[in-house]
């Protein structure tokens, strides 16, 4: 059965500190793992990631994919208040039904 | 600039009752889903469509019914609401993962209390 976990489930940080957020995985046969960030409704996207050692970045956030291993980070740098929300980890296994499978999230908070 | 419409936004009901929920995406999308999120568990997929007049459970599909008359609409029901059926409700989109993977689009959700 595929399955994700993600840690920290929560994490307080102060303005400026850089954040590691982990997603591991189970999957029988992989296709993509996806990053959301959900504030107060709905989760956003921000990347989606396929193939090994390959960085995605999109400003002070950056992700990577290590297949051997079975996981993701989400790295943020610099963190601001804004930033602050429940970070989600999606995989899709194997057919085209693009079904996700998430993680529990991590919750986020960045302190002034 | 909708994207992903859900209604009502809120709803309480009592044990027993009936509703339907509606989903509602302008973006041509094939592919629908329906969530719940509850806490400390992150999202959990109920059913799914890949296109109309298709649908098909996902990992929570017990106390649910679902219906895809129309490429736009999704509806989810609840035939007999129970409180354990309390949770945020989110609805997604995509493209189809026919030719290449697509992220889903999400709406921005329904609170549900069973009471």
């Amino acid at each position: 059965e595929d399955k994700v976990v993600q840690s920290p489930l929560s994490l307080v940080v102060h303005e400026g500190d850089t954040v590691t957020l982990n997603c591991s995985y189970e999957v029988t046969n992989f296709r993509s793992l996806l990053w959301y960030k959900q504030e107060k409704k709905a989760p956003t996207f921000l990347f989606m990631l396929t193939s090994s050692g390959i960085e995605k970045k999109s400003g002070r956030l950056s992700s990577i994919l290590d297949k051997k291993e079975l996981f993701s980070i989400l790295n943020i740098t610099a963190t601001q208040t804004g930033d602050s929300a429940v970070y989600l980890c999606g995989l899709h296994g194997s057919g085209n039904t693009g079904k996700l499978i998430f993680g529990q999230g991590t919750t986020l908070q960045v302190k002034p | 600039n909708a994207g992903v419409t859900q209604t009502p936004k809120f709803r309480v009901l009592k044990t027993g009752q009936s509703m339907t929920l509606l989903c509602a995406q302008d973006m041509n999308h094939e592919y629908m889903y329906w969530y719940r999120q509850d806490p400390g568990m992150g999202l959990r997929l109920i059913h799914y469509s890949v296109g109309e007049g298709t649908t098909a459970k996902g990992e929570v599909p017990d106390g649910y019914n679902v219906s895809r008359l129309k490429k736009q609409n999704f509806l989810l029901g609840l035939e007999s609401a129970a409180p354990s059926q309390t949770s945020v409700y989110f609805c997604a989109s995509s493209y189809s993962w026919a030719w290449s993977n697509q992220p889903q689009h999400f709406g921005d959700g329904t609170r549900l209390s069973i009471l």
